[in-house]
């Protein structure tokens, strides 16, 4: 456990409307990071936070912001959700050692 | 870029049968490699890691050895059991130190029957 808390961990939202995803760690790890998991995709970046204020595209950015306004939080906002962002959503840390943990993980289904 | 290629599932095996999923890998400079474990309903585990070429990493009777002459990461298990039931996963981390963003391949869900 490396102490990532995600919510919510079950969200049903219907298209255009904004979702935005927490996740929490209770350790200040530096480098944070969205990811989305597809069937017979994997998992693939969203986004990627390297500190406070601090943040970065990765491979699928495109209909999706983040924040990052504590070391502690870093938020994932659809701003207008569309059915091709059903997915599992996973937060993870970068903890030291070149190793990556994640959260349990957050099911979005947009209708 | 960096991509990962890991053997295509699903894979059913009988219990205590030899265990091996395949993974290749392409990247720029020295990555590290790892194996991830899902089990149904939860998030992604770190099964076992790997950081230079003939490292090898184990962990709950898994191992697997970084090959860089043959870009590979193989997973074996000697011996599985039903509840190594899980889709298993296999991902690189690329040579920017402190930055370890992970490249997956698509997954293998592994299936043991009793």
């Amino acid at each position: 456990d490396a102490g990532i808390t995600q919510s919510p961990r079950h969200k049903v939202t219907e298209t255009g409307t904004p979702v935005t995803l927490r996740c929490h760690q209770t350790e200040n790890h530096r480098y944070m990071y969205w990811y989305r998991q597809d069937p017979g995709h994997g998992l693939r970046l969203i986004h990627y936070s390297y500190g406070v204020k601090d943040t970065d595209k990765g491979e699928v950015s495109d209909g999706y912001s983040v924040s990052r306004s504590k070391t502690e939080d870093f938020l994932l906002t659809l701003e207008s959700a569309t059915s091709s962002q059903t997915s599992v959503y996973f937060c993870a840390i970068s903890v030291s050692g070149n190793t990556i943990y994640f959260g349990e993980g957050s099911w979005l289904t947009v209708v | 870029g960096d991509s990962v290629t890991q053997m295509e599932g699903p894979v059913t095996l009988s219990e205590e049968a030899f265990l091996t999923i395949n993974c290749t890998y392409t990247a720029t400079g020295y990555p590290s490699l790892f194996w991830y474990v899902q089990y149904p309903g939860e998030g992604l585990q770190l099964l076992l890691k790997a950081t230079k070429a003939d490292d090898k990493g184990s962990n709950k009777g898994f191992e697997a050895t970084y090959r860089k002459e043959t870009t590979s990461f193989h997973l074996e298990k000697g011996s599985v059991q039903v509840s190594d039931s899980a889709v298993y996963f296999c991902a690189l981390s690329g040579s920017n130190f402190g930055n370890e963003k992970l490249t997956f391949g698509t997954g293998t869900r592994l299936t043991i029957i009793p």
